[in-house]
Parts: C-alpha cells; sequence; structure tokens
C-alpha cells in the first residue's frame, strides 16, 4: 500500500500571498488531519476531515483552511501569508479517525514565508 | 484543557543501558494516550498505545492516573532506537475530539 504522500515537498512564498497543500491519504482512509510542526511549538493541530466535513478543528485563526473531496485527498489552504507561517505541514490519514485508529504521517510539505 | 508536556528535550544513553522518556499529561477526561516516533529521514509513526497494553521494539508505557503520567522504557537501549520521540493524547475539547503532541525528546544512544 502507497503511505500518505504530501505534494509539494517544498514550497516558497512571499509574505500576502496564498498556498495551497495537497494531501493523498492511504487507499481506504477516510479521515485526514493536518498538523503544523515548527521548532518552538512543536506539532500543532489544524483541523480533520472526515468524509468530505470538516470534523474537528484546532486553534488556528480562519486564513487556515481545508477542503476533502469525495476520493480523501484534501488541500489545505493558507490566505494572506504572514512570516510565522513557515513551518512543516504535516498531514496525517486513519481508517475512521477515532482513536483506536492510529495516525499514518506524510513526509510533509515545508513552508517558507520571505 | 488538553496538554502534554515532555520535560527532556535532549536524553542521550549509552547502548545497554535503561532508558525513560517522560511524558505528563493535563486532561480533565479519561485519557487516550500515544508514543510515536521519528527515526532520521523516515516519516512520523506510531510506536505504542496504552489501551493495547502492549510491548513494540521492546519499549513499554504504562498510563499512571495519579500521577497523570505515561513514560516510555526500555530495559536495554539499541543504537538504532536513537529517534525523536513523541507523547500524544487524544482527547474532547470544546467539542472538537484531537490529538495534542508533546515537543518531543530528543533520543541518541551511543555506542
Amino acid at each position: 500500500k502507497a503511505g500518505v504522500t504530501q505534494t509539494p515537498r517544498y514550497l516558497i512564498k512571499t509574505r500576502g500571498q496564498q498556498v495551497t497543500l495537497s494531501c493523498s491519504p492511504i487507499s481506504g482512509h477516510r479521515s485526514v488531519s493536518w498538523y503544523q510542526q515548527t521548532p518552538g511549538q512543536g506539532l500543532q493541530f489544524l483541523f480533520e476531515y472526515f468524509s468530505e466535513t470538516q470534523r474537528n478543528k484546532g486553534n488556528f485563526p480562519g486564513r487556515f483552511s481545508g477542503r476533502q473531496f469525495s476520493n480523501s485527498r484534501s488541500e489545505m489552504n493558507v490566505s494572506t501569508l504572514e512570516l510565522g507561517d513557515s513551518a512543516l505541514y504535516l498531514c496525517a490519514s486513519s481508517l475512521s479517525g477515532s482513536q483506536n485508529s492510529p495516525l499514518h504521517f506524510g513526509n510533509g510539505t515545508r513552508l517558507t514565508v520571505t | 484543557a488538553q496538554r502534554v508536556t515532555q520535560p527532556e528535550k535532549l536524553l542521550s544513553v549509552f547502548k545497554g543501558a535503561p532508558v525513560e522518556l517522560k511524558c505528563n499529561y493535563s486532561y480533565s477526561g479519561s485519557p487516550e494516550l500515544f508514543w510515536y516516533v521519528q527515526y532520521s529521514r523516515q516519516r512520523l509513526q506510531l510506536l505504542l498505545r496504552h489501551i493495547s497494553r502492549e510491548s513494540i521494539k521492546g519499549f513499554t508505557a504504562d498510563l499512571n492516573k495519579g500521577e497523570t503520567s505515561f513514560h516510555l522504557k526500555k530495559p536495554f537501549a539499541q543504537e538504532e532506537d536513537s529517534a525523536m520521540y513523541y507523547c500524544a493524547l487524544s482527547g474532547t475539547q470544546g467539542g472538537s475530539e484531537k490529538l495534542v503532541f508533546g515537543k518531543g525528546t530528543k533520543l541518541t544512544v551511543n555506542p
């Protein structure tokens, strides 16, 4: 089975721009979660999608949004980029998103905002 | 609020020595706790979860509700155990279920 795939691996954007990150989950997994990883804050939960619906949400501003398609692929969008948005963005998929369903992580997209 | 604290950013031991990676949590409900590991140049992956009460790669972790801890232990460390370890708690806050991670402990096992 192919693992979780995130594209692109690297992105460089300037302040004020917007960006879209993509995540393809493991085949059969219906839940996709997004995390932001920075040296100072560690791994922080952004949101989780299940069956095309946002089911859970972290404490990030509305500039961070996402969606999930019928094939479970997910995209994350960040608008009006700020320098502080520079981070590694990780996507994780699971069968059901429940506590008994472990997360499988992708390699991440490293976003640099200049 | 859910919170996970891993007090040690770095931990260094010699091969064959016992190792304990500390994890303390704060959560008002009944917690579900996990350990995730990231080896060099690999993706983050689940190591073990407390509900399974299993031993993976010689590691065990016991949930101590009285001390609100979920420390990861291995009696004899191996060089291949060198990695970044994250403790995580799954719970519900404000109607939203989420997995909250600690900031991680980098374990180095020296030959």
